[in-house]
């Protein structure tokens, strides 16, 4: 089944904790991104990677780090966790065809930084 | 950077009416894509649509690009038509360099019985 894994689904961790959430897609999309979902502002791309080895910053990275060293994987990094990225988080991906590449999201991760 | 603006922000319909969420944008984009947040949280595309017209079963959406806009139609609405639906435009570099996605803020839609 096509699929976007994210792992874990729920996080309650202490400020300045590192912590990573993974994120595995099985379709062999080049394209990969994270989004934050707060509440009134809607999903905000964090980083995007356009393929192996490929990053950029969107909206809001400040307190982010990623790495994508497989196609397949693309881990969201928070080396020093505050309250502030206490959130709901969503890893997706997409093919990069001109035409038709649709977002694949997976089910999100709830993170908790008290 | 680009503003998507998506009305009305919320919505109660009773089941079996018909509704119409639309969805502004201020640039020129790539591409445009419809989603539903259903009330566990999932993120379901509905529509990829930079420009036209596509139907899938109750549901139509409508993309004019030249104005910057799109619509999303739900007719005969179900209580399983409940929950969020966000538009999310797409921006590319000319030779590849970025591909940038920004979301509206949605419209929290509740079909009741």
């Amino acid at each position: 089944e096509a699929q976007v894994t994210q792992n874990p689904r729920y996080l309650i961790t202490v400020t300045g904790k590192k912590l990573t959430v993974t994120c595995s897609q099985n379709m062999n999309h080049e394209y990969m991104s994270w989004y934050r979902q707060d509440p009134g502002l809607g999903l905000r791309q964090i980083y995007y990677s356009m393929n192996v080895e490929v990053t950029d910053k969107g909206d809001v990275p400040e307190g982010y780090k990623v790495s994508r060293k497989e196609k397949r994987n693309f881990p969201l990094i928070l080396e020093s966790p505050s309250p502030n990225q206490t959130s709901l988080y969503f890893c997706a991906s997409s093919s990069r065809d001109t035409y038709n590449s649709p977002l694949h999201f997976g089910n999100g991760t709830r993170l908790t930084v008290t | 950077g680009i503003q998507v603006e998506q009305s009305p922000p919320d919505l109660i319909l009773q089941e079996g009416a018909n509704s119409t969420l639309r969805c502004n944008f201020s640039d020129s984009v790539n591409n445009l894509q419809w989603f539903h947040q259903n009330p566990w949280g999932q993120l379901i595309n509905l529509f990829y649509i930079p420009s036209g017209t596509k139907q899938n079963g109750r549901l139509s959406a409508t993309t004019v690009a030249t104005e910057r806009y799109s619509l999303l139609y739900i007719s005969s609405s179900q209580t399983t038509d409940s929950g969020v639906y966000f538009c999310a435009v797409e921006r590319r570099g000319n030779s590849g360099g970025y591909q940038k996605v920004t979301f509206g803020t949605g419209t929290k839609l509740q079909v009741i019985p």
